[in-house]
């Protein structure tokens, strides 16, 4: 299995600030990372797939890059809907999620 | 808009089996995409359970690959998660989405609880 680390676990933030989550890939897993937002009670929505592209309504002020083994999320002004749990998951071979990232508010 | 919906048992014995089905509407279950499972435990992360194309092709996770069966019913526009002798363990909500073409899911749909209890 490959297994996928996300850093930090949590993280508190003000409205306004950039915001970066790291992945990390126990292997190799080129571009096949893709992250989600989850919010308490709701299913996971796609943010970024392939590592770097936005789907079609995910506001510009996400972004993700990285390719190989280690991965970043960024959020360039964070705005009060984003406060969530966020997920990275690989897609190369069986796939596999990281264990969340919780972004809470300062 | 594709829309997707879990339905099956909430409660599910210790040592049986959980069957859930997946509706799809607004668009067709035979186009190019991967139908896949995906549960979380609880307060916990996301777990990949396994997929299926509507040829029948399946792939699962290898942990639970012993005890789970993915179906697809095209004449129904749906597909099915069996997982057998389950336990405690198995207690999560249980989301049904679309692979895409990395298998990124762009469509979810919004989660079934199932608890294991007797």
């Amino acid at each position: 299995d490959v297994l996928m680390t996300q850093s930090p676990s949590s993280l508190s933030a003000s409205v306004g600030d950039r915001v970066t989550i790291t992945c990390r890939a126990s292997q190799s897993i080129s571009s096949y990372l893709n992250w989600y937002q989850q919010k308490p009670g709701k299913a996971p929505k796609l943010l970024i797939y392939a590592a770097s592209s936005l789907p079609s309504g995910v506001p510009s002020r996400f972004s993700g890059s990285g390719s190989g083994t280690d991965f970043t999320l960024t959020i360039s002004s964070l705005q009060p809907e984003d406060f969530a749990t966020y997920y990275c998951q690989q897609s190369y071979s069986s796939p596999t999620f990281g264990q969340g990232t919780r972004l809470e508010i300062k | 808009q594709v829309q997707l919906q879990e339905s099956g048992p909430g409660l599910v014995k210790p040592s049986g089996t959980l069957s859930l089905t997946c509706a799809v509407s607004g668009g067709s279950i035979s186009s190019s995409y991967w139908w896949t499972w995906v549960r979380q435990p609880p307060g916990k992360g996301l777990e990949w359970i396994g997929e299926i194309y509507h040829t029948g092709s399946t792939n699962y996770n290898p942990s639970l690959k012993s005890r789970v069966t993915i179906s697809v019913d095209k004449s129904r526009n749906q597909f099915s998660l069996k997982l057998n002798s389950v336990t405690a363990a198995d207690t999560a909500v249980y989301f049904c989405a679309r692979g895409a073409g990395v298998r990124q899911s762009d469509y979810w749909g919004q989660g079934t609880l199932v608890t294991v209890s007797s």
